[in-house]
């Protein structure tokens, strides 16, 4: 069965500091990958996409990166975080089509 | 422009009454909608994809309703029960599988 593992639950930066959430997926190959943020009483954002390997697309200009180092890792990173960045971080894969996204737990991220 | 628009934006309601939750979109062309649940904290969780030709489909209490003439759904929950206290979120795909537009959602808090 196909799993997406996302990690850590929650996290507390200080501004100006570095993240990395990671994201795998289990059970698959070669699955588009996706990271969403959600803000308070907005709906989701879709940041990053990637089809395969070394393959990102950057849905909105910030503060953020992305990378695909294997097939079934995806890796949102920031050299420096922002108060703005804070929010609720999702990681989501879709398999065929017709069977839609399939969401990560979520990182709640807090920079203070 | 293709939107996604929820309502109510909040809800409440008693233990074991039911409720109807609105979705209505404006992407074209259309190929499927797809309600998620999405617990406080953690990442959104399927309940119902449906595509152009279909009217009505249930999960459990949750039924899905879609006309694609006035490019309306809903989502009705019936005996509601305290853990359906989540946010619910309509997702609507493109034809070509390459933009899903997520609604706001609508949060249902369920009280005894």
């Amino acid at each position: 069965s196909q799993t997406i593992h996302q990690w850590p639950a929650t996290l507390v930066q200080p501004v100006g500091s570095p993240l990395s959430l990671e994201c795998t997926v289990e059970g698959t190959s070669n699955p588009n990958l996706y990271w969403y943020r959600q803000a308070a009483g907005r709906g989701l954002q879709l940041l990053f996409y990637s089809v395969g390997i070394g393959q990102i697309s950057s849905e909105v200009p910030q503060n953020l990166s992305a990378s695909r180092p294997q097939d079934r890792q995806f890796i949102l990173s920031s050299k420096k975080l922002l108060l703005s960045d804070s929010g609720f971080y999702l990681c989501a894969w879709i398999g065929a089509r017709e069977e839609g996204y399939t969401f990560g737990s979520g990182t709640r991220l807090t920079v203070v | 422009k293709n939107q996604v628009e929820q309502s109510p934006q909040s809800l409440i309601i008693l233990e074991g009454k039911n409720c109807t939750l609105q979705c209505n979109y404006t992407v074209s062309p259309f190929s499927n909608l797809r309600w998620y649940k999405q617990d406080t904290g953690r990442g959104p969780v399927s309940l119902t994809i449906m595509t152009f030709s279909e009217n009505t489909k249930s999960n459990g209490r949750y039924t899905a309703t879609l006309d694609a003439d006035t490019k309306q759904s809903s989502l009705h929950i019936t005996a509601s029960q305290l853990s359906d206290s989540a946010s619910y979120i309509c997702v609507v795909s493109n034809q070509a599988g390459t933009a899903l537009i997520f609604g706001k959602g609508t949060t249902l808090s369920v009280s005894s």
